[in-house]
């Protein structure tokens, strides 16, 4: 049972680069969500889906796009990177029908941008 | 809008005593708190939630946790600490959006640290 898996794992870039970071849940679940983890802030909400071809900004969504084309994939895509964007970054899904409706994490993505 | 505060950045205690890590909330409406632990270079793992009902939840690796309404407070606990407790933990509430749709707030993590 993988849960939420995220590709890559770790991941250098130069300033002004772009790329795409995938998740994939294979638990059938509505909801995704976008994350990212910064020392002495925790987790701040980047960007979020409530389903298929559905995306909405968080807290921070400045400097990242979404997609969600399929049910299982929510792609974060970084334009054009920013040393402030580096962070871990963590994906997570949901299901709204379930009774307490827990959230479920992936492993994460370490991004260092130079 | 909901949230939660963790005011502890880090909580030291000694391997056997108890332990406790601080949550409070501020919501409308009933509460739905989770906790979840954060393990070195690992995703977040859920161990505990409340939705209703007994205001005493238990979870994971023998946590449990006491909501207390009257003080908006969700603190976690566990009666004796081994040194694989040693984590970062994290407090959440669930938002509800005038959409009906849902998002998670995190607290800002309480580093657990055991001392043998």
């Amino acid at each position: 049972n993988a849960g939420v898996t995220q590709t890559p794992k770790f991941r250098v870039l130069k300033t002004g680069q772009s790329m795409t970071l995938l998740c994939a849940q294979d638990m059938n679940h509505e909801y995704m969500y976008w994350y990212r983890q910064d020392p002495g802030m925790g987790l701040r909400l980047i960007h979020y889906s409530v389903g298929e071809g559905t995306t909405a900004k968080g807290e921070v969504p400045d400097g990242y796009n979404v997609s969600r084309l399929k049910k299982q994939n929510f792609l974060l895509g970084l334009e054009s990177a920013a040393p402030s964007q580096t962070s871990v970054y963590f994906c997570a899904s949901s299901d709204p029908g379930a009774r307490g409706n827990t959230i479920y994490f992936g492993e994460g993505s370490w991004l260092t941008v130079v | 809008a909901q949230s939660v505060a963790q005011p502890e950045d880090q909580v030291n205690v000694a391997e056997g005593n108890p332990l406790t890590v601080k949550c409070t909330y501020s919501v409308s409406g009933n509460p739905y708190l989770f906790w979840y632990v954060q393990y070195p270079n690992r995703g977040l793992q859920f161990l505990l939630k409340y939705i209703t009902g007994d205001n005493l939840v238990k979870g994971s690796y023998g946590f449990e946790a006491e909501f207390n309404k009257s003080q908006t407070s969700f603190h976690l606990k566990k009666p004796s600490a081994l040194v694989s407790d040693s984590a970062l933990y994290f407090c959440a509430v669930r938002d509800i959006l005038t959409s009906g749709t849902y998002k998670y707030i995190f607290g800002t993590g309480t580093r657990l640290k055991v001392l043998a």
